[in-house]
C-alpha cells in the first residue's frame, strides 16, 4: 500500500529535550516535505526537500532542521523544543516532472506537546 | 498563487449531493484549482484536481467555470465519512514555491444523518 509514515504519532516532551519525527514514504517520491497545524494559522510549510541531499526552508523554518540521506526518509530534528513548538506535524510527498499530478501524499500527522 | 474564498461552513443531509464552492476571482491562466480533505486532524487527502475542463473521478466532480474564476467540489452522495474540512487550492504547477500547498481555512461540511 502507498503510504507515508511518521513516528511517533503523540510524544510529550521537555523544553530543550532533543527530538527526531521520521517521515518514511514508500513511493519512490523525489520530493518531499514538513508542515505544522496549528489553530487559526492552517497548515505552514517548515522544510522541503526536493531530493536526496538537496533540502530548503519553507515558510517557518525556525527551529528545526532536516536531512535528507535518503530517498525514502525526511526526518524532522527539534534540536532544542521550545513550547512554541506545540503543534501538529504532517509529513508529505510527491513525485516530480512535468505533466505529472500535483497530487500530494500525507503522513498521518505527530501531535507534539513541549512543556 | 491565487486567494481563495471559500464558506466557513455547509450542512448536507446524508445520501445528498454536496455542492462546495470555491471563490478565485484573481486566478491566472497557468494555475491549477486543487481540493483536499482534511478528516479530524489526519494527514490531508487529495480529492481532485483541474485547470479549465470539468473533471470527475471515484471520489468527487469539479466544476470550474468558462472564466475560471470559481469552481464548484461535488461529493455526489455524501456519506457521514465526507464529514470533514475542505480546502480550495489554487497554484501552478512549478516556480519557486514548487510543492509548497497553501492551505486556507477551507469549508468545514458536515454531514447529517
Amino acid at each position: 500500500e502507498a503510504q507515508v509514515t511518521q513516528n511517533p504519532r503523540y510524544l510529550i516532551t521537555v523544553t530543550g529535550k532533543k527530538l527526531t519525527v521520521t517521515c518514511s514514504q514508500n513511493m519512490n517520491h523525489e520530493y518531499m516535505s514538513w508542515y505544522r497545524q496549528d489553530p487559526g494559522l492552517g497548515l505552514r510549510q517548515i522544510y522541503y526537500s526536493m531530493n536526496v541531499e538537496v533540502t530548503d526552508k519553507g515558510d517557518v523554518p525556525e527551529g528545526y532542521k532536516v536531512s535528507r540521506k535518503e530517498k525514502r526518509n525526511f526526518p524532522l530534528i527539534l534540536e532544542s523544543p521550545s513550547p512554541n513548538q506545540t503543534s501538529l506535524y504532517f509529513c508529505a510527498s510527491r513525485r516530480t516532472g512535468i505533466g505529472l499530478s500535483y497530487e500530494q501524499y500525507f503522513g498521518p500527522g505527530t501531535r507534539l506537546t513541549v512543556t | 498563487d491565487a486567494k481563495t474564498t471559500q464558506p466557513p461552513s455547509m450542512d448536507c443531509a446524508e445520501g445528498r449531493a454536496a455542492n462546495l464552492p470555491c471563490n478565485h476571482s484573481t486566478i491566472s491562466g497557468n494555475e491549477y484549482v486543487y481540493w483536499y480533505r482534511q478528516i479530524h486532524s489526519q494527514g490531508p487527502q487529495y480529492i481532485i484536481h483541474g485547470l479549465k475542463n470539468n473533471e470527475t473521478n471515484e471520489m468527487a466532480s469539479l466544476i470550474i467555470t468558462e472564466d475560471r474564476k470559481s469552481s464548484t467540489l461535488i461529493l455526489p452522495h455524501a456519506t457521514l465519512r465526507d464529514t470533514a474540512v475542505y480546502y480550495c487550492i489554487v497554484r501552478v504547477t512549478g516556480g519557486t514555491s514548487y510543492g509548497k500547498l497553501t492551505f486556507g481555512q477551507g469549508t468545514i461540511l458536515t454531514v447529517h444523518p
